[in-house]
């Protein structure tokens, strides 16, 4: 099993639609996790912070469920500048800290 | 707002020789990281540096490759003998770190390396 797994995609989806990306991780031990967001040949840059408490900003809501090692992303009314490669990244912080990114899933939001 | 700088943005090189990435993480940052991602590929960790020396590498960072923290801004990724399947992008990140709790890893832009 990879040790994280995403859907690379791509999502097609009209603007205003809900869209909603899923994550599996492998280690149990993994402690922190995130959403990033990479533009075409960009840096990733941080979505946000997924706790298991859920949280939301704005349109995005993202949801960690520990007992299943499942990472959720719904982002809704979906916008043009929403396209992108969503990352999703497990951190392991032991005597060290350990990233692990996801292949990402390519979202296009159509017109 | 602070963020990390990386030069060059694209370094063209022949196989076989060497080349230096550098990286200027935040300033109060104290853990740096190399990342590559290989066109198409998913983003791979290669080494973390905390307290001028390596904390964690991956398989990928191998005798090639080293890491430097030349000075009190600076931090350098060293690939001695170039190959052509080092061509990828190369991202610098850094974070404060406090254990026992998410910390964010700030990237920079990346170096595109070509190696021909």
């Amino acid at each position: 099993r990879k040790e994280v797994e995403q859907d690379p995609g791509p999502f097609n989806v009209p603007e205003g639609a809900t869209v909603a990306f899923n994550c599996t991780y492998s280690n149990s031990a993994s402690q922190s996790f995130f959403w990033y967001r990479q533009d075409c040949r960009k840096e990733p840059k941080l979505l946000m912070s997924v706790y298991s408490s859920g949280n939301e900003d704005g349109r995005f809501t993202a949801q960690l469920n520990r007992a299943s090692q499942y990472i959720s992303l719904l982002i809704r009314d979906s916008k043009l500048s929403d396209s992108a490669t969503y990352l999703c990244v497990v951190l392991f912080s032991g005597g060290y800290q350990k990233v692990t990114f996801g292949i990402g899933t390519k979202l296009q939001v159509i017109p | 707002e602070p963020e990390v700088t990386q030069t060059p943005s694209h370094q063209v090189t022949q196989m076989g020789q060497e080349v230096i990435l550098r990286c200027v993480p935040i300033s109060n940052h104290l853990y740096f990281y190399w990342y590559r991602q290989i066109l198409g590929q998913k983003v791979e960790f290669l080494v973390s540096f905390y307290n001028n020396e390596i904390s964690e590498k991956s398989e990928i960072f191998d005798d090639q490759f080293s890491v430097e923290r030349p000075d009190g801004s600076n931090f350098t990724l060293k690939i001695r003998s170039t190959k052509l399947e080092d061509s990828a992008m190369y991202f610098c990140a850094s974070n404060r770190w406090a254990s026992g709790s998410p910390d964010t890893q700030y990237f920079g832009p990346g170096t595109r390396l070509t190696v021909l």
